[in-house]
């Protein structure tokens, strides 16, 4: 039981590429997210997804986009990244409206 | 709509020190409350969490939080303090029937020898 998962760990880009951030998690929860963590701003919510083919704009999703693949899976894609966009980007899920589970991050910086 | 604030960005501690970091919360609709701690260079995980019942709850590691409905408030609280407990802490409120939780700004925890 692996729980949610994240990759990549790591990834710098220059300004202008794109990337995909892929989260799975084996819990057979419902309910993913994907935030971005930036110091003394806590976590703002970019999109979630309350179920598998629903997905709903968060808090701060300018510049991104989501694909919620199946129960199991929800990617993240920057089309053409900003230097604004560097952060610490988590993935979460959650069964009902309880704890969340989160993954390890990945840590994004754009150039 | 719901908010949460953290009323400490930063709570310097020595050892075996008692310790405890605020919460406030607003919200139109009934929430739950959860605790999280953040280790450096980590997820988020949970530390405790109120749903029903006593207000009076206890997670791992010896931390308690009390959840006040009259101040909407939901304190976490340990007795005594170990290094290891240098963290960031983040509070959270979720409505009931489900949807997005919202996230305090975080207290950073230093425990210091």
């Amino acid at each position: 039981n692996a729980g949610v998962t994240q990759t990549p760990k790591f990834q710098v880009l220059k300004t202008g590429q794109s990337m995909t951030l892929q989260c799975a998690q084996d819990m057979n929860h419902n309910s993913m997210y994907w935030y971005r963590q930036d110091p003394g701003m806590g976590l703002r919510l970019i999109y979630y997804s309350a179920s598998e083919g629903t997905t709903d704009k968060g808090e701060v999703p300018n510049g991104y986009n989501v694909s919620r693949l199946n129960k199991r899976e929800f990617s993240l894609r920057l089309e053409s990244a900003a230097p604004s966009q560097t952060s610490v980007y988590f993935c979460a899920s959650t069964r009902t409206a309880n704890e969340q589970f989160f993954g390890p991050g990945t840590r994004l910086t754009v150039l | 709509a719901q908010s949460v604030t953290q009323l400490d960005s930063q709570v310097p501690v020595f050892e075996e020190a008692p310790v405890e970091l605020r919460c406030n919360y607003s919200s139109s609709v009934s929430v739950y409350l959860f605790w999280y701690v953040q280790y450096p260079n980590q997820g988020l995980q949970l530390l405790l969490k109120y749903l029903s019942g006593s207000t009076l709850v206890k997670g791992i590691n010896g931390f308690e939080a009390e959840f006040n409905k009259s101040q909407t408030s939901f304190h976490l609280r340990k007795p005594s303090v170990h290094i290891s407990d240098t963290a960031e802490y983040f509070c959270a409120v979720t409505p009931t029937n489900a949807g997005k939780s919202t996230f305090g700004d975080g207290t950073t925890l230093t425990v210091k020898p």
